[in-house]
């Protein structure tokens, strides 16, 4: 498979679930994104990791929890959401961070509902 | 700091009509500049970029134009298709090589009736 997958593609849940987004590049890139697209408002970046290091945490609420095992994989660990998390997660990748960073390629997002 | 303004629309136009979704930016620096589409349960893919100043950025009949006098990167297409009805975002990355990602307008849905 190429480029980015995220799984799973839908995910309900009630407000007290445990659950994992995954996202896989099979891109051979060294930085990895979560955007959260909310309707209505601008994509909002979230994580950043760069060679497996996190590199920046844009004042995300500590109830979403990214871990990246490898520069292949990306995870975002979620526990105790509330309804207005309810959005399509994001994922992408890029070769690297800095100047050739700015190509982003996406997944095609899982739309999470929580209830 | 960094920030994209769009149309939101929606824009709706028939089929062969000529299409403009403005975009202007606010950043510091020197940005590049890009167009990026979401079909219906897709994610985004890029459409086009442009780097620095009076760069022009193509690809599928689209095009933009970096005009740094006045902070705009326009979309045009002279005669769209049905195919091209999806959501486009414009944005930016800081040339400072920061790690902030892209910076996203909020939008704008296109809607070509045949």
């Amino acid at each position: 498979e190429t480029g980015v997958t995220q799984t799973p593609r839908h995910l309900v849940m009630g407000m007290t679930n445990k659950k994992s987004l995954k996202c896989e590049q099979h891109l051979g890139h060294n930085a990895m994104y979560w955007y959260k697209q909310s309707a209505k408002k601008p994509l909002e970046l979230m994580f950043v990791y760069s060679l497996e290091e996190r590199v920046e945490n844009n004042s995300v609420p500590s109830r979403f929890s990214p871990e990246c095992p490898n520069s292949s994989h990306l995870f975002l660990h979620l526990h105790t959401l509330q309804p207005e998390d309810s959005a399509l997660y994001l994922c992408a990748s890029s070769r690297d961070r800095g100047p050739s960073s700015y190509e982003q390629y996406f997944g095609p997002g899982t739309r999470l509902t929580v209830t | 700091g960094n920030s994209v303004t769009q149309m939101e629309g929606p824009v709706t136009l028939s089929e062969e009509a000529f299409l403009t979704i403005n975009c202007t930016y606010t950043a510091t620096g020197y940005p590049s500049l890009f167009w990026y589409v979401q079909y219906p349960g897709e994610g985004l893919q890029l459409l086009l970029k442009a780097t620095k100043a009076d760069d022009k950025g193509s690809n599928k009949g689209f095009e933009a134009t970096y005009r740094k006098e006045t902070t705009s990167f326009h979309l045009e297409k002279g005669s769209v298709q049905v195919s091209d009805s999806a959501v486009y975002f414009c944005a930016l990355s800081n040339s400072g090589g920061g790690a902030d990602g892209l910076t996203f307008g909020k939008g704008t849905h296109l809607i070509i009736q045949p």
